[in-house]
């Protein structure tokens, strides 16, 4: 079955670096363009960024352009967000999520699976 | 970007009854549209895509329907695990620029 298992999450001051890691298994995790996607305490889900299946392409939400980094490493099934210049407003569990399209390119899908989550805190 | 509002924020329904929940976009997603619920402490899960297609396992009390900008999540008879939160998404964006709503609390009355 379908696994996503985040991890990195904890409590870091503003203006520093984090790196969240996601571990997929239960499928060709090379085939699928994967996500990370957050929601702050008592809100509502907000899109991160995206990373084609093959790595080529990323994408980003506009408030986290040249402070975040998508990654993958296929050879190791795994996702990462590498986050810096930490903000208090970045403070959110951050899931990982996978397309429901194999193999997309130039072209959107939604997510049929999520990790539980990892919780990111920024504060002093 | 697109915005998304979902409304009422909060519904209250009887368990066994029907609950209708609405999502708008700020212009046409076509049928880009998807809902997903998330329970508490839990990771969203996808119910529907193409704004009406349910996902694999989804029960057939859940359907959707709508396209461009007006969209319905209609639960038809109500179990007692389907009180939770429901988003709605567009993915009709290039370059992507993926939008949730603001959730809609169904809640047991």
């Amino acid at each position: 079955q379908v696994q996503l298992v985040e991890s990195g999450g904890g409590v870091v001051q503003p203006g520093r670096s984090l790196r969240l890691s996601c571990v997929a298994s239960g499928f060709s995790f090379s085939s699928f363009g994967m996500h990370w996607v957050r929601q702050a305490p008592g809100k509502g889900l907000e899109w991160v960024a995206v990373i084609w299946y093959d790595g080529s392409n990323q994408y980003y939400t506009d408030s986290v352009k040249g402070r975040f980094t998508i990654s993958r490493d296929n050879s190791k099934d795994t996702l990462y967000l590498q986050m810096s210049s930490l903000r208090a407003e970045d403070t959110a569990v951050y899931y990982c999520a996978r397309e429901a399209t194999a193999l997309l390119s130039y072209s959107t899908s939604p997510f049929d699976y999520c990790g539980q989550g990892t919780l990111v805190t920024v504060s002093s | 970007e697109i915005v998304m509002t979902q409304s009422p924020a909060t519904l209250s329904v009887s368990p066994g009854e029907r609950a209708t929940l609405s999502c708008r976009a700020s212009q046409s997603v076509s049928s880009n549209l998807a809902w997903y619920q998330q329970r508490p402490g839990q990771a969203p899960r996808l119910l529907i895509y193409g704004a009406s297609t349910r996902a694999t396992g989804i029960p057939a009390r859940f359907s959707g329907s709508g396209s461009g900008t007006e969209f319905t999540l209609t639960i038809s008879s109500l179990q007692s695990e389907d009180f939770a939160l429901y988003y709605c998404q567009q993915y009709n964006n290039w370059p992507p620029k993926y939008t949730f709503g603001q959730g809609t609390k169904l809640e047991i009355k």
